[in-house]
């Protein structure tokens, strides 16, 4: 159980924003939502995490809701090699975390 | 930097063979190790994890077991494989929370 909820496929073109929702309506105080992504055949890649405040980094920002029962991973400007599964988890800080990946999101960045 | 290696990247093998994937950590000390498998169209499932040598979780009781003889060296292991033991497996590394996973190995039992 991911505990958390993301549409199975988006379509974005190339060059423009990328946005990605989940919803985590259960999420607990101390739980953090981390984004990871895999192409194809590759480990997945760590994007950015956060707790209640926006984050920005040189990959996405993260868009958290001011409840936290929702988050928004923003791709601001999307590339080919931007296509792959962005997975949305819940991981309590301080925990030896058992991230619980569920079916994602299968982002498709077209020309 | 931390760099994470996996090897194999592929292996076939087939049923009731012993099993030895191997993960190590460069760039760091002390890190907390995991063991996930990812099945075909699934998510991730995590097997072990470890915070130290010797020290060994197991989340999910199966045919599998895990070992960590040294600070930055994880091995998966099984004495007789099953078809069921397929799948994408996956090392992780992580000092705080943000785990950082290797590229993989990818076992195919037949």
């Amino acid at each position: 159980d991911a505990k958390t909820t993301q549409p199975p496929s988006m379509d974005c073109a190339e060059g423009r924003a990328a946005n990605l929702p989940c919803n985590h309506s259960t999420i607990s105080g101390n739980e953090y939502v981390y984004w990871y992504r895999q192409i194809h055949s590759q480990g997945p890649q760590y994007i950015i995490h956060g707790l209640k405040n926006n984050e920005t980094n040189e990959m996405a920002s993260l868009i958290i809701t001011e409840d936290r029962k929702s988050s928004t991973l923003i791709l601001p400007h999307a590339t080919l090699r931007d296509t792959a599964v962005y997975y949305c988890n819940r991981l309590r800080g301080g925990s030896q975390g058992n991230l619980i990946f569920g079916k994602g999101t299968k982002l498709s960045v077209k020309p | 930097s931390q760099t994470i290696h996996q090897w194999p990247a592929t292996l076939v093998q087939p049923v009731g063979s012993p099993l030895s994937l191997e993960c190590t950590v460069e760039g760091t000390s002390n890190p907390n190790l995991y063991w996930y498998r990812q099945a075909a169209g699934r998510g991730l499932q995590l097997l072990f994890y470890s915070v130290g040598i010797g020290q060994i979780s197991s989340e999910v009781p199966q045919n599998l077991s895990a070992s960590r003889p040294q600070d930055r060296q994880f091995i998966l292991s099984s004495k007789k494989l099953l078809l069921s033991d397929s799948g994408f497996y996956l090392c992780a590394w992580s000092l705080a929370d943000t785990q950082y996973f290797g590229p993989g190995t990818r076992l195919t039992v037949l």
